[in-house]
């Protein structure tokens, strides 16, 4: 069974571009997350996304945004990026449903965005 | 709003020795997950062991188990017979059926490996 999948692994974009960030889930899960890790903030969650829908969102700036297609892949977008945006993001997938209580998460091996 | 805290910034245990990671979370709810997940240098985050706040029994995986306090909102892990490849970042998390699949984690402990 494959893996969750996060493209591209690295990136280096300049101030004031924008980015966009893949993830494709494992295989019959329907629910992605997606989270930012840095030294300074630790892990912090974004956004998540259920049949195309955004479920529940952290604490971060318009800037930030997702979306989930059909087929459950997801990506998130960061406009006007930041120095401060340079960070490793992280997806996160997992099953849904009552079954699947408490099942955590099966993460991705991030993306690291470094903004220059 | 929950909060996880991992007081031990840093961790060192000999090889095949047994040690434990602290965690204390903070919460209202009386229905709730604790995980501990494992993220070694290739950054990819896995799941060492869950357990449900419902349940008094401490869970465990192989060489992996967990002290669940309820009462004292405290969920340490022991890891026995260390390996070297047990270093890595390790991080406490909660989550809530009310909050979708939304985790909130700890700020990680760093865990040493001596051989």
């Amino acid at each position: 069974k494959a893996g969750v999948t996060q493209t591209p692994r690295y990136l280096i974009k300049t101030r004031g571009q924008q980015v966009t960030l893949s993830c494709s889930p494992i295989s019959g899960h329907r629910s992605v997350s997606w989270y930012q890790q840095t030294p300074g903030q630790g892990l912090q969650f974004l956004f998540e996304y259920f049949s195309e829908t955004q479920r529940n969102k952290g604490n971060f700036p318009g800037r930030f945004s997702g979306r989930q297609f059909s087929n459950s892949r997801s990506e998130m977008n960061v406009s006007t990026l930041e120095l401060g945006d340079s960070a490793l993001y992280l997806c996160a997938s997992s099953p849904v449903g009552s079954s699947h209580q408490g099942y955590g998460y099966t993460f991705g091996s991030g993306t690291r965005l470094t903004v220059v | 709003a929950q909060t996880v805290t991992q007081s031990q910034p840093e961790m060192s245990v000999q090889e095949a020795e047994t040690v434990t990671l602290s965690c204390t979370y903070d919460t209202s709810e009386s229905d709730y997950y604790l995980f501990w997940y494992k993220q070694p240098p290739s950054r990819q985050m896995i799941l060492v062991i869950r357990q449900e706040a419902y349940k008094q029994q401490n869970a465990t995986e192989n060489r992996f188990s967990v002290n669940f306090q309820k009462a004292a909102k405290s969920f340490s892990l022991k890891i026995s017979d260390s390996q070297l490849g047990d270093a890595a970042m390790y991080f406490c998390a909660y989550g809530t059926l009310n909050a979708g699949n939304m985790l909130t984690f700890g700020g990680g402990t760093r865990l040493m490996v001596k051989p």
